[in-house]
């Protein structure tokens, strides 16, 4: 159980586009999720925090008008990087946390490495 | 913010040795830690917890020491085998006002690799 996916694996995408990332909770209902960026050889960096139905909370220095998230439901969660550059290259990561009853487990899911040209 | 820029350090081992992974965690009001292990292209995968409230956990072949005093996290683990080499991290859970449960910083990380 607590399985979190992550669509898509990869994606490869031009300079000025925009990417959405899906994460997913499948057999839980999760009421926060968490969006990470990793660098290579490089920590996770929390971007966000994102709860069922409201506003997504930013850490400082993530632009919130470049990553945006919408937790438009109690098992989806999407990351949608606009306006990609090659510097948003990097491997994204998402968690999520059941209700209240999970405490403070997150499950994370299994990332999306991106690719702007 | 944390750990921009770093690298990972590394920690080589013989088959069977044990191994001891070090962390010093910052927040001394982090009342949760995770310890995760990371392979090439994968997500985190959740290896053990402890509660700010002990000193020591134990589960299969993985132990866990937490001295809050000087804010440092361990991770031991016996007879290592080839299969433990990827990059191992220590997370600690930070209380949010606005959201009970907190959120997890983590820490730099560590690249074991096990000879055969």
């Amino acid at each position: 159980g607590a399985v979190v996916s992550q669509h898509p694996s990869w994606v490869i995408c031009k300079s000025g586009t925009s990417v959405k990332i899906e994460c997913r909770s499948l057999d839980f209902q999760a009421t926060t999720m968490f969006w990470y960026r990793q660098f290579p050889k490089q920590s996770l960096m929390l971007m966000a925090t994102s709860n069922e139905g409201s506003k997504a909370t930013y850490e400082q220095g993530v632009e919130k008008d470049k990553f945006l998230i919408n937790h438009a439901s109690l098992t989806l969660s999407t990351l949608t990087v606009t306006s990609a550059h090659p510097e948003d290259s990097s491997f994204y990561i998402c968690s999520a946390r059941p209700g209240a009853s999970g405490g403070n487990t997150q499950y994370f899911g299994p990332g999306t490495r991106l690719t702007v040209l | 913010g944390e750990n921009v820029g770093l690298h990972l350090p590394t920690l080589s081992v013989q088959e069977g040795d044990n191994s001891i992974i070090n962390c010093a965690y910052s927040n001394s009001a982090s009342d949760y830690f995770i310890w995760y292990k990371q392979e090439s292209g994968k997500g985190p995968q959740f290896i053990i917890d402890i509660r700010s409230n002990m000193d020591k956990r134990q589960g299969q072949r993985v132990t866990v020491l937490l001295n809050k005093t000087v804010k440092h996290l361990s991770l031991q683990i016996a007879a290592t085998q080839p299969g433990d080499s990827a990059v191992y991290f220590c997370a600690e859970n930070i209380y949010m006002i606005y959201n009970q449960g907190g959120k997890l910083i983590f820490g730099q990380g560590t690249e074991l690799s096990v000879k055969p």
